[in-house]
């Protein structure tokens, strides 16, 4: 079955230090990843996505995402984390049984960056 | 941009209460996916439209229905509201997808709570 796991409900970070967030994804041929943003009481923005190609994938707000296919995983990362990256992340891959776009989200982490 | 509109971004209703919460995207978007969260179970698909009147469901479509009678409109319906339905609902559209990994856009949800 096909899946998306996020290891970890919380990631603390200071300010100014780098964050990664992790997720790990179960599909059967390549997928397609992305993840999505969400602020307190907003819906999911879109941050990024890898479909193909360079291994390293950069979006929205100076975040990246680094895809590895032999450990399947694709952790977002940030290279100096700010007090305004605070939110809930969520992970989530394209259903590769499917034609319509679907996708599979992982349980999300929330990101405390502290002052 | 895309705008994805939900009709509230509260509502409390009471036990047994027919609820209607509507979607409108404004892209020509064929999809559209209705999703509720929750805290640690991530976003779980209840239902999504494909095209005007087409519908499947999805992970979670125990207790509700959907109608899309205008490509740019997807209503979730819940026939008789029950507390466990208390919930954030998110909606989402995305052009069709066949081989293409496009990603979904959401709205700002729909905080429900039953009582």
């Amino acid at each position: 079955a096909q899946s998306v796991a996020q290891p970890e409900d919380q990631v603390n970070v200071a300010e100014g230090n780098p964050l990664t967030v992790k997720c790990t994804y179960s599909v059967s041929g390549n997928p397609y990843l992305f993840w999505y943003v969400q602020y307190p009481n907003r819906g999911l923005q879109f941050l990024l996505k890898y479909i193909t190609g360079d291994n390293l994938v950069k979006g929205s707000y100076g975040f990246e995402a680094e895809f590895n296919k032999s450990q399947t995983s694709f952790h977002l990362k940030k290279p100096s984390a700010l007090v305004s990256d605070s939110a809930l992340y969520f992970c989530a891959v394209r259903d590769m049984g499917s034609n319509t776009g679907k996708l599979i989200f992982g349980q999300g982490t929330t990101l405390q960056v502290k002052p | 941009d895309v705008k994805v509109t939900q009709s509230s971004r509260y509502l409390v209703k009471r036990t047994g209460e027919k609820v209607f919460l509507e979607c409108v995207q404004d892209m020509d978007h064929e999809n559209m996916f209705w999703y509720r969260q929750d805290p640690g179970l991530g976003l779980r698909l209840i239902y999504f439209s494909y095209d005007v009147k087409m519908k499947e469901k999805g992970d979670i479509p125990e207790g509700y229905s959907v109608s899309r009678e205008k490509k740019e409109r997807f209503s979730l319906i819940l026939e008789s509201a029950s507390t466990n339905q208390t919930s954030m609902y998110l909606c989402a559209s995305s052009p069709i997808a066949g081989a293409l990994p496009y990603e979904q856009y959401f709205g700002p949800g729909t905080r429900l709570t039953v009582t």
